[in-house]
């Protein structure tokens, strides 16, 4: 079967600070693709990135980054400098190969406070 | 030009009711879905259509009936509505074809029914 885990519900930080938000997954596939979803207060999904699963190289895009490590199933997503901007539920998402079916996780709400 | 709209926004109704949520994507995808958020904020899938047809049926009660008309259109209806119906439905689309599991969802903007 195939899940993702959010650890954090609610993550409060102050702004500036770097903020890390976890995501771990199961599934038995070798090819599958892992997802950052943003939903801020407005309540938009908003896409962040896709990496595959034969990809574990790190990714940066301005602030963000993320981490995506086979070994301990995770693909952590990394605020760096946060700014209340960034308030929002981000949610991690994981699909199979060949499949229509995006899973979620049940997502980590930040709260970058100034 | 909104790549996937759903309309209405906000729904309130009364327990009992049907009501239905439509949804156009204008990205050229063939495969939509609905999505259900509920009040703890967790995603569902409910169902995916692939250029029409019903690939994805997730343990939905039967009184949801999704419609698809085209492969741009995909609609929910709900039948006898009921307070734990209460939730925001998302409409999604993406490509498909072999190896469809990279394709990004693109998301409408959501449509909260709230039933009394």
């Amino acid at each position: 079967a195939q899940k993702v885990t959010q650890a954090q519900t609610e993550i409060s930080v102050v702004e500036k600070e770097d903020v890390t938000l976890d995501c771990v997954y199961e599934t038995r596939d070798t090819t599958y693709y892992l997802f950052w979803y943003k939903q801020p207060p407005s309540g938009e999904l908003v896409f962040l990135i896709r990496r595959n699963s034969f990809d574990e190289q790190n990714e940066i895009s301005g602030r963000y980054s993320w981490n995506f490590q086979k070994s301990t199933s995770s693909f952590n997503f990394t605020i760096t400098a946060s700014q209340v901007v960034d308030s929002a539920v981000y949610f991690c998402a994981l699909r199979s190969y060949n499949t229509d079916k995006l899973i979620f996780g049940t997502g980590t709400r930040l709260q970058v406070f100034p | 030009d909104t790549a996937v709209s759903q309309t209405p926004k906000y729904l309130v109704t009364q327990m009992g009711n049907d009501k239905s949520i439509k949804c156009e994507q204008n990205l050229g995808h063939d495969t939509m879905y609905w999505y259900k958020q509920d009040s703890k904020k967790f995603l569902k899938i409910m169902f995916s259509y692939n250029n029409k047809e019903l690939i994805i049926n997730e343990t939905v009660p039967n009184r949801f009936s999704p419609k698809s008309p085209d492969k741009a259109h995909l609609n929910l209806h709900i039948n006898s509505l009921e307070l734990g119906d209460s939730a925001v439905y998302f409409c999604a689309s993406s490509p498909a074809g072999p190896g469809s599991g990279a394709n990004v969802l693109t998301f409408g903007a959501g449509s909260r029914l709230t039933v009394l």
